[in-house]
């Protein structure tokens, strides 16, 4: 039983680059979540989708930043235009159903240079 | 926004002794739940709680979901060295906010 896939684990991109961040969730969950991390922080809620659907997206940046989960593939969270600020650990999670029970993936650590 | 009030911000203690954390908000919550990080890692979920009053044990973990739906604590007993690593309480509302509200986490470091 494969967990919460996600890569790269670590990307370095310059400002102005964009940066493309994968998550394949566990199998059999259909549902997806994407938090940010910062430093000494806790998680902090982005967006959350279903297949083909972006249900929750009150925790996303208005400018720069989208997310996708496309009926086959894995959902993509994109930054645009990456600025210094970007730099963070983003993480995926998935759960079977629309509940609290989330499962996180191992995190992608972006670095804005 | 809605926040979680996660305490002690870090605890160093011996091998062998217990440990307790807790977590609070102003707000009701219809789920608790509690994770632990290690470095270079994602959460990993320990123990989910459902009910006010709840209190539900996973191995040597023990948690607790308050009576007022605001707070939650954990307790380890026996710590051993694998036991270290930041914990984070988070918060479900559901009803249509979907995401997690993490608390900033609990460093545990254990000194033999």
């Amino acid at each position: 039983n494969a967990g919460v896939m996600q890569n790269p684990r670590h990307l370095v991109r310059r400002r102005g680059q964009e940066a493309r961040l994968r998550c394949s969730p566990m199998k059999g969950h259909s549902h997806v979540y994407w938090y940010r991390q910062l430093p000494e922080e806790g998680l902090k809620f982005m967006v959350y989708l279903q297949k083909e659907n972006i249900i929750d997206e009150s925790g996303m940046p208005k400018e720069r930043f989208s997310a996708e989960f496309p009926k086959e593939g894995p959902s993509i969270l994109r930054i645009q235009q990456v600025v210094r600020g970007d730099s963070a650990a983003y993480f995926c999670a998935s759960s079977p159903q629309r509940e609290a029970e989330q499962f996180f993936g191992p995190g992608t650590r972006l670095t804005v240079l | 926004g809605q926040q979680l009030n996660q305490s002690p911000q870090s605890m160093f203690i011996q091998e062998g002794e217990d440990v307790s954390m807790n977590c609070t908000s102003s707000s009701i919550f219809n789920t608790w739940l509690w994770y632990k990080q290690e470095p270079g890692e994602g959460p990993v979920l320990l123990i989910a709680l459902y009910k006010a009053g709840e209190l539900t044990s996973n191995g040597r973990l023990t948690a607790q979901f308050g009576i007022t739906r605001k707070d939650s604590f954990l307790n380890i007993s026996a710590s051993i060295p694998s036991d270290v690593g930041i914990y984070f309480c988070a918060a479900y509302s559901g009803g249509g906010a979907d995401g997690l509200t993490f608390g900033k986490g609990t460093h545990l470091i254990i000194q033999p």
